[in-house]
């Protein structure tokens, strides 16, 4: 069974202070990993998908990247407004369904 | 705003009634998929179809059930409700069958 696990639950920043947020899964034949931010009360919004292991991708100041266990997701000089849930998702080859973690609720302090 | 609509936004019913959520996806998108959210479990995958034929199911209880519809909107009936049936319940949208856009949630609350 397709399993996804997130570190830290919940991660206090100072705004600027950069930090990176773990997803640990494991999956028989990766199809892809999605990372969503989600805010309260609100649907998750896509942010990124990775297909293989080494793949990076980039926006604004998020960064995530992959490995064949874990995926991470970087934030740079965060600000109040990156405040949010964010959500590490996989899904198997040769499956339509998609297992997600509990999330990593970020907190960036002025 | 993702594309994806989702009505009623909140809901109020009783133990033991019948409730029907709605679900319109993104234009083109073929796949729909419902996914509940609880404070304690986290997104739970229930269901998925594409273009009208049922294609994924998840953890979905028996008293749960879903369709779409040719114009491709999708309905979740859930019926004998429980009080631990309360939840945010989402749908999604998608076209390749992986990135899902989320639709902004239907908060159903079960007294």
């Amino acid at each position: 069974e397709d399993q996804v696990t997130q570190s830290p639950e919940a991660l206090r920043l100072q705004e600027g202070e950069s930090s990176s947020l773990n997803c640990s899964y494991t999956v028989s034949g990766l199809r892809g990993l999605f990372w969503y931010r989600q805010d309260p009360g609100k649907g998750p919004e896509f942010l990124f998908t990775l297909y293989s292991a080494g793949e990076e991708k980039e926006k604004e100041r998020l960064k995530a990247t992959l490995t064949k266990k874990e995926s991470f997701l970087h934030i740079t000089a965060p600000k109040p407004e990156d405040s949010a849930t964010y959500l590490c998702a996989v899904q198997a080859e040769g499956y339509q369904k998609v297992t997600f973690g509990t999330g990593t609720k970020l907190q960036v302090i002025p | 705003d993702s594309g994806v609509t989702q009505t009623p936004k909140h809901l109020i019913t009783a133990t033991g009634q019948r409730v029907t959520l709605r679900c319109s996806p993104r234009s083109g998108d073929l796949s729909v998929y419902w996914y509940q959210q609880s404070l304690d479990q986290g997104l739970q995958f229930l269901i998925q179809y594409y273009n009208g034929e049922e294609r994924a199911k998840g953890n979905i209880l028996e008293r749960f059930s879903a369709q779409q519809f040719p114009d491709l909107h999708s309905e979740l009936n859930l019926s004998s409700l429980e009080l631990g049936d309360s939840a945010l319940y989402f749908c999604a949208s998608s076209v390749s069958g992986r990135e899902q856009y989320f639709g902004p949630g239907t908060r159903l609350t079960v007294t």
